[in-house]
């Protein structure tokens, strides 16, 4: 089985500050993982993902994060919030048992004020 | 083009009413996807097409119907719904099933059962 925890369903920051939504996954065999944002009345979008090799991924609009096998997590980080990063940020994890299916954390939404 | 298309972007429909939703993508994968989204929620999945089989059903009820006319177009057929299925209904695609293919959402479709 697979799984995944998003901790905190609300993220407040400010803008320019460090943003960090976290991410611990549960897999029985080696993972693959996934950072989605969703913007307000849109689908999702793939900032990132880990598959194999660098354990430091970086994405799009400035996102990066950093897969550590012995604290089974997958935190994405970015430097400086800006206010367009407002949106719901999911976190997604899949194996070769569940077929390479998303088995999807339950959402950080990230608030950013001026 | 990196382009999930879905029509409509919005439908109303009562209980006794059948509709359908279309998909389409352009960049020659072979795997498409349907997942339903509720407000605040992860989306989940409910069917997978893989080389234009249904390759995966998550024991969705029968009034949602899916058919691959072709591998550039995914359709799901909607008959006698109830309110609890109102949600946004979420196309992806993906180059294969494969490992590490990443999956491309459209827009979604925003579904209200009167």
């Amino acid at each position: 089985a697979q799984s995944v925890t998003q901790l905190g369903s609300h993220v407040s920051v400010s803008e320019g500050a460090l943003v960090l939504l976290r991410c611990n996954y549960s897999s029985s065999v080696p993972p693959y993982l996934f950072w989605y944002v969703q913007y307000p009345n849109q689908g999702l979008q793939l900032l990132l993902k880990y598959t194999t090799g660098a354990t430091l991924v970086k994405g799009i609009n400035g996102f990066e994060a950093e897969f550590k096998k012995s604290e089974t997590s997958f935190h994405l980080t970015k430097p400086s919030a800006h206010m367009s990063d407002a949106a719901e940020y999911f976190c997604a994890v899949s194996n070769s048992n569940s077929g390479y299916a998303l088995n999807f954390g339950k959402g950080t939404s990230l608030l950013v004020t001026p | 083009d990196t382009e999930v298309t879905q029509t409509p972007k919005h439908l109303v429909m009562g209980m006794t009413n059948k509709k359908s939703l279309k998909c389409e993508q352009h960049m020659g994968h072979r795997a498409m996807y349907w997942y339903k989204q509720k407000a605040k929620k992860p989306p989940e999945l409910m069917f997978v097409y893989s080389y234009e089989k249904l390759s995966i059903n998550e024991s969705v009820p029968s009034r949602f119907s899916p058919e691959c006319p072709n591998s550039s177009l995914l359709n799901l057929h909607l008959h006698a719904l109830q309110p609890e299925d109102s949600a946004l209904y979420l196309c992806a695609s993906s180059q294969d099933r494969g490992r590490s293919n990443e999956q491309f959402f459209g827009p979604g479709t925003r579904l209200t059962v009167l």
